[in-house]
């Protein structure tokens, strides 16, 4: 399935680091989401993007910056982290808002 | 608020049936979804339910929806290994439409 790509697929950073997540989806949706799984706890909705504006931050903190240059891909960018951000982030993307979402791999996350 | 909630465990023999129950609270949910996610794995969409229909079935899958009882399952016909994955319900409600996610099921399927 190559419907939603995300890249790297596994990152290990420092807290000091900064580095970026990347999201490509080839559906030719126009929503595109991320979303934060950490063990024990249900998915949390982060950013919605539509029609690359950005929609929803849900209470997410500032070391998190998202980035939607097209409606194709969606980055996150991340700087001085915490090490209770480890998790995994999940990138979906869907029609328009409110439609049926596709997931990516996800990138494993982990922050020392 | 929205709420959705399922049982976080389930254990099955290969060759039975296996049924994943889900409930939830949002009223105005439109489409209420499976997922499964295998380990190490994003998430797959099973298959999803219009909150107009009571069942839909899809091959080996068999959803069913109690709108009444704001519940809904998902059947797994003739289970096998490759199967054992956790299974995600979810629900698009509420005027921003995003989606709301149970914990999740861990499904094992025993040889």
């Amino acid at each position: 399935e190559t419907g939603v790509t995300q890249t790297p697929r596994h990152l290990v950073m420092g807290m000091t680091n900064k580095k970026s997540l990347k999201c490509e989806q080839h559906l030719g949706h126009n929503a595109m989401y991320w979303y934060k799984q950490s063990a024990k706890k249900p998915l949390e909705l982060m950013f919605v993007y539509n029609f690359k504006e950005q929609t929803e931050n849900n209470s997410v903190p500032s070391r998190f910056s998202p980035e939607c240059p097209n409606s194709s891909h969606l980055f996150l960018h991340l700087h001085t982290l915490q090490p209770e951000d480890s998790a995994l982030y999940l990138c979906a993307s869907s029609q328009v808002i409110g439609e049926t979402q596709y997931f990516g791999p996800g990138t494993r996350l982990l922050v020392l | 608020g929205e709420d959705v909630e399922q049982s976080l465990f389930l254990s099955v023999r290969e060759g039975d049936s296996s049924v994943i129950n889900c409930t939830y609270t949002d009223s105005s949910s439109t489409y209420l979804y499976w997922y499964k996610q295998e380990p190490g794995a994003g998430l797959q969409l099973l298959t999803y339910i219009f909150s107009n229909m009571d069942m839909k079935q899809d091959q080996r899958l068999t959803v069913l929806l109690n709108k009444k009882d704001k519940h809904l399952s998902l059947r797994i016909a003739d289970t096998q290994t490759g199967d054992s994955a956790i299974y995600f319900c979810a629900e698009t409600a509420g005027s921003a439409r995003q989606l709301t996610f149970g914990s999740g099921t861990q499904l094992t399927v025993l040889p």
